[in-house]
């Protein structure tokens, strides 16, 4: 059973700051990673996908993957209300169908 | 470049009740998978679709089931609705086999009474 975890939060965080998104998976042949952020009564939206060790950068956005570890995160740089969303962390293996962590709750307040 | 379509997006069934949703995906996009979403469970794969054929399938009963057409618009069917049922039903367009990144429709919620 493949696993992906989450804290639920909800993670609060001020105006400005660096919010930090953490997730852990249990497939060790992972191989795709990626990172949706969904509005409340919204669809799932992609933000960043990440394949290899290291950090990947995309504007205030940052993907850091570490496989030996089976770690995950996403930082987001200069918080601002309009991050305030879920933001669901998924996982692939060879087959390329991810498994979808529960998500966790980002508050942005002013 | 028109995203993933989807309808209904809301509907009101009562149980014993079936089901069809709709989805047509990105343009030029001939995978379509389908997933259900409660807030018990989060987000599960329930099956996928290529070239008209069922690639991949999750675990889910046999109540659920789906189709492709040739122009890759996708079906899926819920026989039989149970209260459990009730849930968003989110479509997803695979960019690419390669990358993995999926593309999801607005979804249809759907109410089992």
């Amino acid at each position: 059973q493949k696993e992906v975890e989450q804290n639920s939060g909800p993670l609060s965080v001020p105006e400005g700051a660096i919010a930090s998104l953490n997730c852990t998976y249990s497939d060790r042949v992972s191989q795709s990673f990626f990172w949706y952020r969904q509005y409340s009564g919204k669809s799932p939206e992609l933000i960043m996908s990440i394949y290899s060790n290291g950090d990947k950068e995309d504007g205030r956005f940052t993907a850091q993957l570490n496989k030996a570890s089976q770690y995950v995160s996403l930082l987001i740089r200069d918080s601002q209300p309009s991050d305030s969303a879920t933001y669901l962390c998924a996982v692939a293996g060879g087959s390329y169908i991810p498994t979808f962590g529960r998500g966790t709750s980002l508050i942005v307040h002013p | 470049k028109a995203g993933v379509t989807q309808t209904p997006r809301y509907l009101i069934k009562t149980r014993g009740q079936q089901v069809t949703l709709s989805c047509s995906p990105i343009s030029g996009h001939r995978s379509v998978s389908w997933y259900q979403q409660t807030p018990g469970q989060g987000l599960q794969f329930l099956f996928e679709y290529f070239s008209e054929t069922q690639r991949n399938k999750g675990n889910f009963p046999g109540r659920f089931s789906g189709r492709q057409f040739s122009n890759s618009r996708s079906e899926m069917n819920v026989s039989t609705l149970e209260l459990g049922d009730s849930a968003l039903y989110l479509c997803a367009s695979l960019g690419g086999e390669r990358t993995g990144e999926l593309f999801f429709g607005e979804g249809s919620r759907l109410t089992v009474l």
